[in-house]
């Protein structure tokens, strides 16, 4: 079947500039995540939904980082004004309920120059 | 806080070379643990993972990881590597007391294996 789907996969912003990520979960995944990976990192935890709702957001680094899930399905991350620092792999993974394993999206490559 | 750590960054073996890679976590509590790998040019795929039971856990192209409670390990053995498993392997734990996975992974270990 269809496994988590991401786009862009490649991302080139200039600093300052918004971007919007976007994740398709597996269909009928009630939890969705989002993770930011660095190079030569492993991935660090962003962001946690529950169908809409956004219970953990602990993971975001600055407030220039926003996340949304408005119907319970795909779900946009979006950076405002980039900077350098931004630059990484955001992935995004989905499970079936809350403590199952998650399945990882290919990733969304960004990098602000 | 808890933290992952995966003390090989590099392993390079050759073909039929038995195979281990260390992680260590610490947290004090009920802990899931998972072993995922990424093949190159491919996304994150769950390996195996240990929720509860019997500590040595099977997971998939032969792989094996043994949860030792004590020295709050979590490594992860193959007996005979072949080419195909070159790959980036990642650790990870979920503290259970959250009420959800939050994982938290450890750097990464890069496999190279040559014919």
């Amino acid at each position: 079947g269809a496994g988590v789907s991401q786009s862009p996969r490649y991302k080139v912003a200039k600093r300052g500039q918004d971007v919007a990520l976007r994740c398709d979960p597996i269909s009928g995944h009630v939890s969705l995540f989002w993770y930011q990976q660095a190079l030569g990192q492993g991935p660090e935890f962003l962001t946690y939904f529950q169908n809409e709702a956004q219970l953990d957001k602990s993971g975001l680094p600055s407030d220039r980082f926003f996340a949304e899930r408005p119907e319970g399905s795909v779900s946009t991350l979006k950076i405002q004004r980039t900077q350098q620092e931004d630059s990484a792999v955001y992935l995004c993974a989905s499970s079936p309920d809350r403590t199952d394993t998650q399945y990882f999206g290919p990733g969304t490559r960004l990098t602000v120059l | 806080a808890q933290s992952v750590s995966q003390h090989n960054h590099h392993v390079i073996l050759s073909e039929a070379a038995s195979l281990e890679l260390g992680c260590n976590y610490s947290y004090g509590g009920t802990v899931n643990l998972f072993w995922y790998v990424q093949y190159p040019g491919q996304h994150l795929q769950l390996l195996l993972k240990y929720f509860s039971g019997d500590p040595l856990v099977k997971g998939i192209k032969g792989f094996e990881a043994e949860f030792i409670k004590s020295k709050f390990s979590f490594n992860l053995r193959k007996p005979s590597v072949q080419w195909s498993d070159t790959a980036e392997y990642f650790c990870a734990v979920n503290a259970r007391s959250g009420g959800y996975n939050k994982l938290i992974f450890g750097a990464g270990t890069r496999l190279a294996v040559h014919p």
